[in-house]
């Protein structure tokens, strides 16, 4: 079964550079999320996006947005890199959240990103 | 605001043997409750849920879950451990007022199950 896909899998930038990583949900999810993960924490939600609009949003810091494509494709981008941003981002994606009932994520691998 | 809780950081427990993790939730409103479960280098797995209906919920691999509405918990159990349920297992909750269900999660709970 087709599964939520993440790119790229690993990402090392330098302080201060750019990055920008890539989600695709499972065929007919239209609701994307990401989240970020430090070493040894839990996920921590940072955004969100429902047919292309921003839904929700958590702890992204200004320097970071994310968008939502026409294919339901989602985007990170991440500027201004720190050493404290390296951590795991996943992408989830999930059926219409607008109603109830709300069946859980799915979940990708995982970008790991190291910031040096 | 809702959040959740887990007492431990590992659980050792020896194969054979039956497994508990703990989790503990505070939201405003009824709670959604989910456990996942995560092997490394890994997306998160979805293991089960409560909505509402019957307290004891069965999910994935075995695993089975109690929501407890007066104790606020929702501790995931499984009978018999098994080496390959070693992993780093998160509970969630979200809640239905507000509008929003995105859920938090906990800080995970390490499960080693020895041979």
């Amino acid at each position: 079964a087709a599964g939520v896909i993440q790119s790229p899998r690993h990402l090392i930038k330098e302080k201060r550079e750019t990055a920008t990583l890539k989600c695709y949900p499972i065929p007919r999810h239209d609701t994307v999320y990401w989240y970020q993960q430090g070493p040894g924490q839990d996920p921590q939600f940072l955004i969100s996006f429902y047919e292309k609009m921003q839904s929700d949003k958590g702890s992204i810091p200004d320097r970071f947005s994310a968008q939502q494509f026409s294919d339901y494709h989602s985007e990170l981008n991440m500027s201004s890199l720190e050493l404290g941003d390296s951590a795991l981002y996943f992408c989830a994606s999930s059926l219409p959240n607008g109603g109830l009932p709300w069946w859980g994520y799915t979940f990708g691998s995982g970008t790991r990103l190291t910031v040096v | 605001a809702q959040s959740v809780a887990q007492p431990e950081d590992q659980v050792n427990v020896a194969e054979g043997n039956p497994l508990t993790v703990k989790c503990t939730y505070s939201v405003s409103g009824n709670p959604y409750l989910f456990w996942y479960v995560q092997y490394p280098n890994r997306g998160l797995q979805f293991l089960l849920k409560y909505i509402t209906g019957d307290n004891l919920v069965k999910g994935s691999y075995g695993f089975e879950a109690e929501f407890n509405k007066s104790q606020t918990s929702f501790h995931l159990k499984k009978p018999s451990a098994l080496v390959s349920d070693s992993a780093l297992y998160f509970c969630a909750v979200s809640h239905t007022s507000g509008g929003s269900y995105i859920p938090t999660f906990g800080r995970g709970t390490s499960l080693i199950v020895h041979p």
